[in-house]
């Protein structure tokens, strides 16, 4: 079985920038879901996808966007980088739309703008 | 909104201590509510949640509703247990969708 697998490791962009996160889910997972966390806090909801639909968002605006593939793989689309999303973004998977108890988290991005 | 606060950045305590992590919540309906715990170099995953009743590792964590917390204890602390901690708390009934994070306790067990 294999687990969440996300991809860049790292990754510096300059403001105004636009950028692709990637994630893989675990074997057998159809939902989706990505994280923000700045440093020295908890990761903050930012959307979940479920059957390529996005169903649920957390306080984040547009610019932030996702998209989830028929292999269940996702993106997560951040435009207009602003200095502030200097963050670790993690996806975690989940099976059943996320109506299980458990989600399984990738290793993370670590994204910093400049 | 939903909320979750841990109020304590750091712990420290000493092997074989007794351990206690605070959590508190504020949530109008009944959440599901779990602890998250990042080992040194490892991902985020799973160490409980409050409907299986479950111990794990030795820690077990008690949903008080009237008091609005979910905190999480060990009676005799292992160096092993040193790790960041997260609370967090699901709106959605029977499951772990649209997590809220607290910001984590640090715990180290000192030997």
């Amino acid at each position: 079985e294999t687990g969440v697998t996300q991809s860049p490791t790292h990754l510096i962009k300059t403001r105004g920038q636009q950028v692709t996160l990637r994630c893989s889910s675990q074997s057998g997972h159809n939902t989706v879901s990505w994280y923000q966390q700045a440093l020295g806090q908890g990761p903050q909801f930012i959307f979940q996808y479920y059957r390529e639909e996005e169903n649920g968002r957390g306080n984040f605006p547009p610019r932030f966007s996702g998209l989830q593939f028929p292999n269940y793989s996702s993106e997560l689309n951040v435009n207009a980088l602003e200095l502030d999303d200097s963050a670790l973004y993690l996806c975690a998977s989940s099976p059943d739309g996320g109506g299980s108890y458990e989600q399984y988290f990738g290793p993370g991005t670590r994204l910093t703008v400049t | 909104a939903q909320r979750v606060t841990q109020p304590e950045k750091l712990l420290s305590v000493f092997k074989g201590a007794p351990v206690e992590l605070k959590c508190n919540y504020s949530y109008s309906g009944s959440p599901e509510l779990f602890w998250y715990v990042q080992y040194s170099r490892q991902r985020l995953q799973l160490l409980l949640r409050h409907i299986s009743r479950e111990s794990i590792k030795g820690f077990t964590a008690d949903l008080n509703k009237g008091e609005t917390s979910f905190h999480l204890k060990k009676p005799f602390a292992q160096e092993e247990d040193s790790a960041m901690y997260y609370c967090a708390l699901s709106p959605n009934p029977g499951s772990a969708r649209q997590l809220t994070f607290g910001s984590g306790t640090q715990l180290t067990v000192l030997p």
